[in-house]
């Protein structure tokens, strides 16, 4: 969705850096989700948030942190990148105001590369 | 913690032939969704099923909760190569978070 923009699309990094990843959607929804995907793993829930002061960890949040900045912004951080965090990373929204689960709308994915 | 198996991992199929995909829980799952990714592209919700024993179609598409809500299925009739990706399921249980099936890449020889 055109609603959920991530950036960037595509970095590569060495081990050790830093390195943010960044989500803001306009969709007006409280909750926010980092995944990451890797071949024949599917998604994995790193982080989610619910709305601006509550934060959760997923199935794998070691070696991860996340801010939830407004309701329309969620960044993720590798504190120090190490190459077992290459895989496509996507982010995901969806609308908490309706008493039930609702679909998730994901943005185009950020592709990372630690050598 | 809660695990979703989706089998089979991949499937490759003649055009015009029917495709299942199956996901499985050792707990009783609150709802499922199903979500299909094109190659590069992100995933995209098709639909959520939330009743037991529940049944619902879009087009060619036939979605199935089982009964016992541990259980549900994904079948395509007669393929097209639009329907090229890989289709994942994804299931809450008594929680908000979703854990994702390992999904079922398909892919349709015309």
């Amino acid at each position: 969705d055109a609603d959920v923009t991530q950036t960037p699309r595509n970095r590569i990094t060495k081990t050790g850096k830093r390195i943010m990843l960044e989500c803001s959607q306009t969709k007006g929804h409280d909750r926010m989700y980092w995944y990451r995907q890797d071949p024949g793993l599917g998604l994995r829930l790193i982080y989610y948030s619910f709305d601006v002061k509550d934060i959760n960890k997923g199935e794998i949040s070691d070696g991860y942190s996340v801010s939830r900045q407004a309701q329309a912004k969620f960044s993720l951080s590798l504190e120090s990148a190490i190459p077992n965090q290459t895989a496509l990373y996507f982010c995901a929204t969806s609308d908490g105001d309706r008493g039930r689960n609702q679909p998730q709308h994901f943005g185009d994915g950020t592709r990372l590369s630690i050598l | 913690g809660q695990q979703v198996m989706q089998i089979p991992q991949y499937q490759h199929v003649q055009e015009g032939e029917d495709f299942t995909t199956y996901c499985n829980s050792s707990t009783t799952l609150s709802n499922i969704q199903w979500y299909k990714q094109r190659p590069g592209g992100h995933p995209v919700f098709l639909i959520q099923l939330v009743k037991s024993g529940e049944v619902k179609k879009q087009k060619r598409l036939t979605f199935q909760f089982g009964e016992a809500k541990k259980n549900s299925s994904l079948h395509i009739t007669a393929t097209q190569t639009t329907d090229v990706g890989t289709y994942f399921c994804a299931a809450t249980s008594g929680t908000y978070k979703y854990i994702f099936g390992t999904g079922t890449r398909l892919k349709v020889l015309a």
